[in-house]
């Protein structure tokens, strides 16, 4: 039973506009939620995360989105580049970073 | 360097050889990971560890050992390989709290 999942297994965006990825979840007990950014043959990297006492977090260019009665966050990563073409995961938690439920991952690229 | 180091990154072993995954981190963090990556899965859980001489289950930890004796080291063990166990296995680890996990570069696994 896949308790996060990510429906879009990719994602093509043109370089300059914004790209939108989405994560559902079902355990109402997640309260940390965090997205990760893959490259082929490296281990994912911490991107940004949101708590779920928030509805927002920004760090420069990538925006999470929390809505908590949909059990639904989105990362919004504006203007897209183009290294941003990658795999992302979307992971949640309970109580803290530790013990990570991950989703399948969407592949974005991101054409000149 | 300090970091999180994953050896071997390719490994190819046959049906029943045992098999270890090593992992080794630099920061003194107290809870390491054991993640495999299969695709339409995304990254499941094995095993984690609290601390030394701490560990416990995740999500998939059948035909999997680990230990930990040292802060620093937590390697996997495949005790009779199937060919199920193919996969990219991840390493990570992080400290208290709420900080995001920190991932190895991966080890490719292959049981023919």
């Amino acid at each position: 039973d896949q308790q996060v999942k990510q429906n879009s297994p990719s994602l093509s965006v043109q370089e300059g506009r914004i790209s939108i990825l989405n994560c559902d979840y079902t355990n109402s007990m997640f309260d940390y939620f965090l997205w990760y950014k893959k490259y082929p043959a490296e281990g994912p990297t911490f991107l940004i995360s949101i708590s779920s006492i928030k509805d927002k977090n920004e760090d420069g260019r990538f925006t999470v989105f929390l809505n908590k009665s949909a059990k639904h966050l989105s990362l919004h990563i504006v203007p897209s580049q183009p290294g941003d073409s990658a795999v992302y995961f979307c992971a949640a938690s309970e109580g803290g970073a530790q013990k990570l439920v991950f989703g399948q991952g969407t592949r974005l690229t991101i054409n000149p | 360097d300090a970091g999180i180091t994953q050896s071997p990154r390719y490994k190819i072993t046959e049906t029943g050889r045992q098999v270890t995954l090593m992992c080794h981190q630099t920061w003194s963090h107290s809870y390491m990971f054991w993640y495999r990556q299969d695709l339409g899965h995304g990254l499941r859980l094995i095993y984690y560890s609290a601390a030394a001489d701490i560990t416990d289950k995740g999500e998939v930890p059948d035909g999997y050992v680990v230990s930990r004796s040292k802060t620093e080291n937590f390697p996997l063990t495949l005790e009779s390989a199937t060919r199920s166990q193919t996969s990219v296995y991840f390493c990570a680890s992080t400290g208290t709290g709420q900080s995001p996990l920190h991932f190895g570069n991966g080890t490719r696994l292959t049981v023919t």
